[in-house]
């Protein structure tokens, strides 16, 4: 089974300043995807960003940038200009077979005004 | 992508009783997955949901305890029988397009049993 870890349990950020999400994957698989997912206070899983293990360029999406380092087992979430509805819980996670995802432990973002 | 809805989205049930949540899908997908998050915790996936098949349940859920249905591409349920209070939880049900591609989830049902 893969394993993610999320060493940051909560991060600080001032508004409108960049912030960086770590999160490391361990895999045996030569196949597999890394995402990103978002929850707010009201519960809901949002996707924000997705990264394939042969994907030769960072992914982005709008302020969200994944910043892959294969060799280090590495896919931090940045998250550019930080905005007040920015606060909320991160998560990584990882496919695995038929699809099903294994989920890091969450890093609660505080976006400061 | 596939708009899903969870139903009820919260709910506080006593000791001993069962509940069963409803996941629709306002159309059909391949792929569809029970969730558990307990308070302050990560996601822990509890079953996929196969179309016309049994579900497959991970390490530590069982069938006696959260039976599970998908009687056809659009909509699952989820029955947490004979609820104590450490299944007070988030239950999220997801759907993915395929292997390897991202999932999209249900808004939650937040349980509180007492």
């Amino acid at each position: 089974a893969q394993k993610i870890t999320q060493t940051q349990p909560g991060m600080f950020v001032q508004e409108k300043e960049a912030v960086t999400l770590d999160c490391t994957y361990d895999t045996s698989d030569p196949s597999y995807g890394l995402f990103w997912y978002k929850q707010p206070s009201s519960g809901e899983m949002i996707f924000l960003i997705y990264q394939g293990s042969y994907d030769q360029q960072n992914a982005t999406e709008g302020r969200y940038s994944l910043n892959f380092q294969k060799a280090r087992k590495s896919a931090n979430l940045v998250i550019s200009a930080s905005q007040l509805g920015d606060s909320a819980m991160y998560f990584c996670a990882s496919d695995e077979d038929a699809g099903k995802s294994t989920f890091g432990d969450g890093t609660t973002l505080t976006v400061k005004p | 992508s596939a708009v899903i809805s969870q139903k009820p989205s919260r709910d506080i049930c006593q000791r001993g009783t069962s509940l069963t949540i409803q996941c629709q899908v306002d159309s059909q997908v391949t792929m569809m997955f029970w969730y558990r998050q307990q308070p302050g915790q990560s996601l822990t996936l509890i079953a996929t949901a196969n179309q016309g098949s049994e579900a497959t349940y991970e390490s530590g859920f069982v069938i006696d305890k959260f039976p599970i249905s998908r009687p056809n591409l659009t909509f699952s349920t989820l029955t947490v029988s004979n609820m104590s209070p450490e299944d007070s939880s988030i239950y999220l049900c997801s759907w993915a397009s395929g292997i390897g591609l991202e999932q999209f989830f249900g808004p939650g049902t937040r349980l509180t049993v007492l």
